[in-house]
């Protein structure tokens, strides 16, 4: 059985940068669109982006000139980071995978809050 | 951008009776990449329809998602007490973006 488990810092000072890692277990990061989806507390779900099991990346344009996907398949995992955080980006991160002839998010990881704060 | 509006914000029903969300796209989206999500508190979302009517493994007979173009709307028959979410329509599009919906939250009346 397929998981997704996020992992990373809770607390991320402003302006620092928010490192996340989502890892793969029970199957292969191979063949799959691998996305990063947050949800500031009590408000909806926001799409970050997503990396494709070959590297190729789609972005919000919201976040695009802060963010960064990438993919390590010797580890089955990929990566999110954010710069110059602020209070708003204060959200539980979700890891969520996709498959690429149908697009919707299939598997989720539990999520993880990531607090920016002083 | 493509934007994703649901209606109402507040459906507040009681268990046994029918819902019926609405989601509308500010342009014509693929039905093919269209999907409805459940989710619950302290939950991660859960797919319940992708292409617009297909319902995921495990999603029981009482959800069922019609529409194409601009207009998309999750039925579910017959509410029981653990259908009671927040439910996300969500769309995948040429730019290769995904946009969600806010939401529509289904409350005990």
């Amino acid at each position: 059985q397929v998981q997704l488990q996020e992992s990373g810092p809770g607390l991320v000072k402003p302006s620092e940068t928010l490192s996340l890692t989502c890892t793969v277990s029970g199957g292969s990061i191979s063949s799959y669109y691998w996305s990063w989806i947050r949800q500031p507390p009590g408000k909806g779900l926001e799409w970050i982006g997503y990396i494709s099991y070959i590297g190729s990346t789609s972005y919000n344009p919201s976040l695009k000139s802060r963010l960064t996907i990438s993919l390590d398949t010797s580890r089955n995992q990929f990566s999110l980071t954010l710069s110059s955080v602020t209070a708003a980006d204060t959200a539980v991160y979700y890891c969520a995978r996709a498959v690429g002839s149908t697009w919707h998010f299939g598997l989720w990881g539990r999520g993880t809050l990531v607090t920016v704060s002083s | 951008e493509v934007v994703l509006t649901q209606s109402p914000g507040t459906l507040s029903l009681s268990p046994g009776e029918g819902a019926t969300l609405s989601c509308r796209a500010s342009q014509s989206v693929s039905s093919n990449y269209f999907a409805w999500y459940q989710q619950k508190p302290g939950q991660a979302p859960r797919l319940l329809i992708y292409g617009a009517s297909s319902r995921a493994t495990g999603i029981p007979d009482r959800f069922s998602g019609t529409g194409s173009g601009t207009d998309f709307t999750l039925t579910i028959s017959r509410l029981e007490p653990e259908d009671f979410a927040v439910y996300y329509c969500q769309q995948f599009g040429d730019s290769l973006q995904y946009t969600f919906g806010q939401g529509t939250k289904l409350e005990i009346k």
